[in-house]
């Protein structure tokens, strides 16, 4: 079975602090991609990755970055966190074998910022 | 554009009823895929199943059932005889076969359907 597992559960951190936010996967998946998750916005892509040291902007990157220095590893970045960064985050992967291969997802990081 | 769609914010249902969750997508792709994920109280999103558009049998597995329709851009969701563990928010999700911009892999999500099946 496919193990996408996040650093934390919950996080809380301070306005203005630099937070990561860190997400391993352990079956060799090219891509890997960051999401919030907000109450009536459903799903939003932040960050997304097809290769190491490769990113690429998603829907909402502003406020954020990535680093993918290693495959298995990706990491988000909030550079000064800012109480509208309060959300669920979740880190998902997947093959590049063929075009129809599911996302896999970690259990998620709620972090909020007080 | 590709967009999906899942009209049903909330529903709630009684142990042992049927219930249907509906997807509707968007797309100008001949080729592409559809998900459903379930997000338990927990947290994680639990890959659910996948369908190719070239394939348009329907699926059943166990309690569980999807309807395909490439007529009406549907992907509905059907949970038999639920139970209270069905409680979830379930997402439909679309990809595409074709790379936009680099975005090849990226699913694009509906906002979900929160189900509560009370006992």
């Amino acid at each position: 079975d496919v193990k996408v597992t996040q650093s934390s559960r919950y996080l809380v951190k301070r306005t203005g602090e630099k937070v990561f936010l860190e997400c391993v996967q352990d079956m060799d998946h090219e891509n890997m991609f960051w999401y919030r998750q907000d109450p009536g916005l459903g799903l939003r892509l932040i960050y997304f990755s097809y290769d190491v040291k490769m990113k690429e902007k998603g829907d909402i990157p502003e406020g954020y970055s990535v680093s993918r220095e290693k495959k298995e590893r990706f990491s988000l970045i909030l550079e000064s966190a800012s109480t509208n960064q309060t959300s669920m985050y979740l880190c998902a992967s997947s093959s590049q074998t063929g075009n129809n291969q599911p996302q896999h997802f970690g259990d998620g990081t709620r972090l909020s910022i007080l | 554009a590709q967009k999906v769609t899942q009209a049903q914010t909330e529903i709630s249902v009684v142990e042992k009823e049927d219930v249907t969750l509906d997807c509707v997508y968007e797309t100008r792709d001949t080729t592409y895929y559809l998900f459903w994920y379930k997000q338990p109280p927990s947290g994680e999103l639990v890959f659910l199943i996948r369908r190719n558009s070239f394939d348009e049998q329907n699926e059943i597995s166990g309690r569980y059932s999807w309807n395909f329709q490439k007529s009406t851009s549907s992907f509905n969701f059907t949970i038999t005889a639920s139970q209270v563990v069905d409680s979830a928010v379930y997402f439909c999700a679309l990809k595409s076969s074709w790379n936009y911009g680099g975005s090849q892999g990226n699913l694009i999500f509906g906002k979900g359907t929160k189900l509560s099946v009370k006992p």
